[in-house]
């Protein structure tokens, strides 16, 4: 079955960093997402992998080894405003996202 | 770029009663869009997924009797809640995708409804 697992909650320091780990079981593979949530509001996409490596995007990066269906999202300077839930997605051979439950992100100043 | 809207972003009915709900894609051709819930701390569900003029595919456990769902051109998607009940409140969010553009098959999202049945 298709399956993709992260951790429910994580609590981290203003101005810290936080890694939040994904591990992915999917039908074929075309890549994986993160997606920040904010409470009641819609997903916003973060970043894309589908090559092993590390990915940066200012403050986000992303990393992938497919071979051990791995990825994790790192937050660096955390700030207040990154208090949201952030969701894991994977997409599979029929270009379909499978969802992680999300990890809700607790900053304390 | 790539923007996508819903309506109405909440409402709420009394039970018995049903609510369409609509999804535009304002600025790009959506060859596929998709449908989600979501309940409260709960990540997101997806119940269809549509391809502009033919039937949406369900999820399986989801009605599709109930929750029916219009594709009827490349910028617009309703979904539309029949015979509503309490169990039936959620945020549904509906994405989008262009298929023909995107190298990665990204799916854009529209802001969300939020459905209270009373």
């Amino acid at each position: 079955g298709q399956n993709i697992d992260q951790p429910t909650e994580m609590t981290a320091t203003e101005g810290a960093i936080v890694q939040i780990n994904c591990t992915y079981q999917t039908s074929g593979f075309n890549g994986l997402f993160w997606y920040q949530q904010h409470a009641g509001e819609a997903p916003t996409f973060l970043s894309y992998n589908v090559l092993d490596g590390l990915e940066e995007k200012g403050r986000f990066s992303s990393f992938l080894s497919r071979s051990k269906g791995y990825s994790y999202l790192l937050l660096k300077e955390l700030q207040m405003k990154d208090s949201a839930s952030y969701l894991c997605a994977a997409m599979d051979s029929n270009y379909q996202l499978i969802w992680g439950a999300g990890t809700k992100l607790i900053i304390k100043p | 770029g790539a923007v996508v809207s819903q309506h109405p972003s909440w409402v709420i009915c009394k039970s018995g009663t049903s609510v369409k709900i609509e999804c535009r894609s304002l600025d790009f051709q959506a060859t596929t869009m998709f449908w989600y819930r979501q309940f409260p701390k709960q990540s997101l569900m997806l119940m269809a997924t549509s391809n502009e003029g033919s039937k949406a595919t369900y999820e399986q456990g989801v009605e599709k009797d109930k929750f029916l769902i219009n594709h009827a051109s490349l910028t617009l998607s309703t979904l539309t809640v029949t015979s509503a009940h309490p169990e039936d409140s959620s945020f549904y969010i509906c994405s989008a995708r262009d298929d023909e553009d995107r190298d990665f098959y990204e799916q854009y999202f529209g802001p969300g409804t939020r459905l209270t049945v009373t």
